[in-house]
């Protein structure tokens, strides 16, 4: 089975900052895609930012980028130029791809890191 | 409707009583995630449905759990003689294929009292 370890439970930014957020994961399978998603206090799930496996650039949206490790089997998250409203719960999740395995397509998640943002 | 919808977003119910959670996925999608989500802490994966194959129910935590998804778009999830463990937040999610992003509902927050 496949799992996600996110090792901050917290993290703090001052707002123009920069923040990475770290992210492991395990797995058997080469073909998967990773995740990041944000929580905010509504509780409403939004996606930040995806990689598939098997490319070996970067993914980037504007102030979010992703250091994608695939041997060392690490995804972190790096946030730019933090604002305000990038506050909220960060979540690392892992994809099956693999269509000959038991998970496939399982969305498996990390225990999730609270970001906050100082003015 | 525009996005995924869970009903209802608020239930307080007493210990000892069954509970149907609703999710309705946005249209056209086949892929169906229930998740748990305790105070604080992240996503305990629970049951997804795809299409016309049979569930993966390995995440259910006990029999008293179960899910249903009726004509490959709503799915009711079902709490028998509920717990105060099961206090939780329960979110849905759907993706038109499995190899995409999944779209969240905003969660029912169940308390059992």
């Amino acid at each position: 089975a496949q799992t996600v370890t996110q090792s901050q439970p917290e993290m703090s930014v001052q707002e123009a900052e920069t923040v990475t957020l770290s992210c492991t994961y395990d797995t058997s399978e080469s073909d998967y895609y990773l995740f990041w998603y944000k929580q905010p206090p509504s509780r409403q799930m939004i996606l930040v930012i995806r990689q598939e496996a098997y490319k070996q650039q970067n993914a980037t949206e504007n102030r979010f980028s992703v250091n994608f490790q695939k041997a060392a089997k690490s995804f972190s998250l790096k946030i730019s130029d933090s604002q305000l409203g990038d506050a909220a719960m960060y979540f690392c999740a892992y994809r099956s791809a693999d269509a000959g395995g038991t998970s496939y397509g399982k969305l498996t998640f990390g225990q999730g890191t609270i970001l906050t943002v100082h003015p | 409707g525009a996005g995924v919808s869970q009903s209802p977003s608020n239930k307080v119910t007493e210990k000892g009583k069954d509970v149907e959670l609703r999710c309705d996925p946005i249209s056209g999608h086949t892929a169906l995630y229930w998740y748990r989500q305790s105070l604080g802490q992240g996503l305990e994966f629970l049951i997804y449905f795809q299409g016309n194959s049979a569930p993966d129910k390995s995440g259910l935590p006990s029999d008293r759990f179960s899910a249903e998804r009726t004509g490959g778009s709503v799915s009711t999830l079902t709490i028998q003689r509920t717990q105060q463990e099961d206090s939780a937040v329960y979110l849905c999610a759907s993706s038109s294929q499995l190899n995409t992003e999944a779209f969240f509902g905003q969660g029912t927050r169940l308390t059992v009292v």
